[in-house]
């Protein structure tokens, strides 16, 4: 069946320095990706999405990458900030309206002072 | 912050008592989808509305139902509660003309007990 999976269930990096937090699906028909940040308390916060048409994504210190080959994605997050704390969770829409998102189980990133 | 409004913010029921979780969508967006998320989990997908219809429906029982209003507005409800169904109840809208990304409330976090 369809699932989104993360690599690692917690990440700690330097307040400066990038962090890199990865994803792999297992369903080929997914066609749309998001990735969404979520801080305690609060809702998912849209980041970045990425359609299957393209490899690579940019936005204001993030960065997407997808790799259709292997079904990963990855997200960049550039001169990591204390802000950034929070658990990131990656979300598959294979649907044609995308309807069902299907999301891994989230990867926490702690940032050291 | 998203424009996704929801209420309440906070729930306790008892089991076997039914409760209505209320959403406001994005301005804009015409389609409502509801999550829950067990603690520690991503969400989970329960379904879509979409034009007053259900357009979409995850891995949950017929206890779970919803509504859309034609100002698409949304409410869950969800009846004869039961342990399990503690969580945080998200909603969240998005345009399906554009078929892009979900923008997602605040939740509302509901104690059975």
């Amino acid at each position: 069946g369809e699932s989104v999976g993360l690599h690692l269930p917690t990440l700690s990096v330097q307040e400066g320095d990038n962090s890199i937090i990865n994803c792999a699906y297992s369903n080929s028909a997914s066609d749309y990706f998001i990735w969404y940040k979520q801080e305690s308390g609060k809702g998912p916060q849209f980041i970045i999405d990425i359609r299957s048409n393209m490899d690579k994504r940019q936005g204001q210190r993030v960065t997407v990458l997808l790799n259709k080959t292997v079904k990963h994605l990855s997200l960049q997050i550039a001169a990591t900030q204390p802000g950034d704390s929070a658990v990131y969770f990656c979300a598959e829409s294979g649907d044609n309206y995308g309807q069902n998102f299907v999301f891994g189980p989230g990867t926490r990133l702690s940032v050291l002072p | 912050e998203t424009g996704v409004t929801q209420s309440p913010t906070h729930l306790i029921k008892t089991r076997g008592q039914q409760v209505t979780l209320r959403c406001s969508s994005q301005s804009g967006h015409n389609t409502v989808s509801w999550y829950q998320q067990a603690l520690g989990q991503g969400p989970q997908f329960i379904f879509q509305y979409y034009r007053e219809e259900e357009n979409g429906r995850g891995n949950f029982p017929p206890r779970f139902s919803g509504l859309q209003f034609p100002n698409y507005s949304s409410e869950l409800n969800v009846n004869a509660l039961e342990l399990d169904d503690s969580a945080l109840y998200l909603c969240a809208s998005s345009s399906r003309a554009e078929r892009g990304a979900q923008y997602f409330g605040p939740g509302t976090r509901l104690l059975v007990l």
